[in-house]
């Protein structure tokens, strides 16, 4: 059974640019969750997410940030116009229901120039 | 909005010696759980508390719900060096619209000398 899968591992790109980062759930979980981490930090609640659908999005900033995880496909994470505050390990996790302990993938390190 | 307090964010042990990491939460919980991260690497899930004064244990981790369902505490026995990591509680909060939320605590870095 493939894990959590996360790509890019580590993506670099330059302040203005745009980052996508993808994750695709464990077999069988229907729910994805997005986690922010900084270095010697604690994990930060971003998003959550069934197909089709976000559930709670409370801890996305209001701009530049948005996710989506579609019918088809995995789920995306994309942030516009980044900024060197953007830099940071970005974690997916993944659950089989809303209660459910989550599965997480091996992250996307993010680097801002 | 709610939030989990741990304890302490940072604990330095001597290996065999033991250790202990505390969870706190204003609030009651619908359930803890918790996850170990090691340096460079993901959280991987440990374990879920969800009966009040519940105690479970794996190997030499020990795991507590108090009675309240507001705290909680990981206590690992004689430390070994692969113990190394940053373990973080979780607690499941009802919000105030009937859904649940996982709101994770900032984690205890523990570091044993060998």
């Amino acid at each position: 059974n493939a894990g959590v899968m996360q790509n890019p591992r580590h993506l670099v790109r330059r302040r203005g640019q745009e980052a996508r980062l993808r994750c695709s759930p464990m077999k069988g979980h229907s729910h994805v969750y997005w986690y922010r981490q900084l270095p010697e930090e604690g994990l930060k609640f971003m998003v959550y997410l069934q197909k089709e659908n976000i559930i709670d999005e409370s801890g996305m900033p209001k701009e530049r940030f948005s996710a989506e995880f579609p019918k088809e496909g995995p789920s995306i994470l994309r942030i516009q116009q980044v900024v060197r505050g953007d830099s940071a390990a970005y974690f997916c996790a993944s659950s089989p229901g809303m209660n459910q302990p989550q599965h997480f993938g091996d992250g996307t390190r993010l680097s801002i120039l | 909005g709610q939030q989990v307090m741990q304890i302490p964010q940072y604990q330095h042990v001597q290996e065999g010696e033991d250790f202990t990491t505390y969870c706190n939460s204003s609030t009651t919980l619908s359930n803890i759980q918790w996850y170990k991260q090691r340096p460079g690497g993901h959280p991987v899930f440990l374990i879920q508390l969800v009966k009040s004064g519940e105690v479970k244990k794996q190997k030499r981790l020990t795991f507590q719900f108090g009675e309240a369902k507001k705290n909680s505490s990981l206590h690992i026995t004689a430390t070994q060096t692969t113990d190394v990591g940053t373990y973080f509680c979780a607690g499941r909060f009802r919000t105030q619209g009937g859904s649940e939320k996982l709101v994770f605590g900032k984690g205890t870095k523990l570091t044993v000398n060998p």
